[in-house]
């Protein structure tokens, strides 16, 4: 697609499951992020996969997340055993290259997850 | 701790008026700002940028201004029309080194009325 494309995008779970979102980048674009933006929020950093390099996981809030990227295409984000305070939209976005320029970013439309 | 704030949630302008958002910071190491703006069930796009070594940054009906020394920044839309309304993000990041470097606002939700 000409997009960064998410899914599912919206998806409602009880809590102490664990959920699964997707995204798949624009394709060539090497660089991959994660964001949440949880209710009255900034966009909040999660992990950045940049070509074959370690993913910056920094921004993981705890151990129950986790993220992959397959073939330096599609990445998976995977919350498990989700909490309530887990509810937020999560955007993907990619990029060209990392640097040179942050406005190169483009984002997807988002999942929103609702833990209940 | 939020290093960058939007203190305005929304803001309501009428069209042709001029709109005017506005971003604070408290990181002073911050020296690239960034403007995004986001359609419901769209992700953000992005919209207009300023390095720290201006104070000014026109594109179109847009404009960025930096106050370095207040830490602050805004946008100015004018004329505002109803296509503008969406909610609107500041970013900062120190160096223009990706965004896993970008810290984000809360937004601000601007409607233009016709």
């Amino acid at each position: 697609g000409a997009g960064v494309s998410q899914s599912p995008s919206n998806k409602v779970t009880e809590k102490g499951k664990d959920v699964e979102l997707r995204c798949d980048p624009i394709s060539g674009h090497t660089a991959l992020y994660w964001y949440r933006q949880s209710l009255g929020q900034g966009l909040e950093f999660l992990i950045y996969f940049q070509g074959n390099s370690a993913p910056d996981k920094s921004g993981l809030p705890s151990d129950r997340f986790s993220a992959e990227r397959t073939g330096g295409s599609v990445s998976t984000l995977t919350i498990q055993r989700t909490q309530q305070e887990d509810s937020a939209v999560y955007l993907c976005a990619s990029s060209l290259q990392s640097t040179g320029g942050v406005y190169t970013i483009y984002f997807g439309e988002g999942s929103w997850l609702t833990v209940v | 701790d939020q290093q960058v704030k939007q203190n305005s949630p929304s803001l309501s302008v009428q069209e042709g008026r001029i709109s005017i958002l506005n971003c604070d910071y408290t990181n002073s190491m911050f020296d690239y700002f960034l403007w995004y703006k986001k359609y419901p069930a769209e992700g953000p796009t992005f919209l207009i940028s300023i390095s720290s070594i201006k104070d000014k940054n026109e594109d179109g009906r847009f404009t960025v201004f930096l106050n370095k020394s207040a830490k602050h920044l805004s946008l100015h839309i004018v004329p505002s029309q109803p296509g503008d309304s969406a909610v609107y993000f500041c970013a900062a990041s120190a160096g223009q080194t990706g965004a896993n470097n970008l810290f984000f606002g809360t937004g601000t939700r601007l409607t233009v009325i016709p």
